[in-house]
């Protein structure tokens, strides 16, 4: 299996400043159909988890700008470039290259 | 818009069997891969289950493997898991999931199985 490792475990931003989540894997994540497929979700408190970003950077329906996401192989990054308090919760990093897999997660909270 | 109703959780003795169902609507059940996904109370997301859109393809977590069934019924647009011996350590909100290529992109709101005595 892959093992895909996130950091931090935590995090607290001020609003309006920028948050940057790592997740790494255990084995690259490119597959042979030339694709990557690294998703990130965020699961509020309370909540089911929601899809934020798909394939390393793509941007699902309706989610806010202010989240991008980067990366190749086996290194990845999801950023805010400028929190805000409904951005709270556990964030997840999970490849589906290989039978799916969910990074720890990482808690971003206000301070 | 996209909803999924999962049911069929509870309280369930070790080594016996528990049936989940999910009840689709919105999209295009029949032609869509779908997926369990798990959380234990207060830990992270653990994948379990996965269907092909015809149910022709069905892959496991090593954890659940040989006690879990996925299946689906297309004309009723419902995704099942069948459960049986099981685990204090399956205890857990369970998640039906509906997949796009391979990412997930709608989540039900879960149903919790508490694996007790």
């Amino acid at each position: 299996d892959i093992v895909m490792t996130q950091s931090p475990r935590s995090l607290s931003v001020t609003p309006g400043q920028p948050a940057s989540i790592s997740c790494k894997s255990s084995q690259s994540l490119l597959h042979s159909d030339g694709r990557t497929y690294l998703d990130w979700y965020l699961q509020k408190p309370g909540q089911s988890p929601q899809l934020l970003i798909y394939e390393v950077s793509s941007r699902f329906s309706g989610v806010p700008n202010r989240f991008s996401g980067s990366g190749s192989g086996t290194d990845f990054t999801l950023e805010i470039s400028r929190v805000e308090a409904e951005d709270v919760g556990v964030y997840y990093c999970m490849q589906g290259t290989h039978l799916p897999t969910f990074g720890g997660g990482t808690k971003v909270e206000i301070k | 818009q996209v909803h999924l109703v999962e049911s069929g959780g509870g309280v369930v003795q070790p080594g016996r069997s528990l049936r989940l169902s999910c009840a689709a609507s919105g999209f295009r059940f029949f032609n869509t891969g779908m997926h369990w996904v798990r959380q234990a109370p207060g830990k992270g997301l653990e994948w379990v289950a996965l269907i092909a859109f015809d149910g022709s393809v069905k892959y496991y977590a090593d954890s659940v493997k040989g006690r879990f069934t996925i299946s689906r019924d297309n004309s009723q647009n419902t995704l099942y898991l069948q459960m049986n011996r099981s685990r204090p350590d399956d205890t857990a909100v369970y998640y039906c999931v509906k997949g796009r290529d391979a990412y997930l992109d709608y989540w039900g709101q879960g149903t919790l199985v508490l694996v007790s005595s």
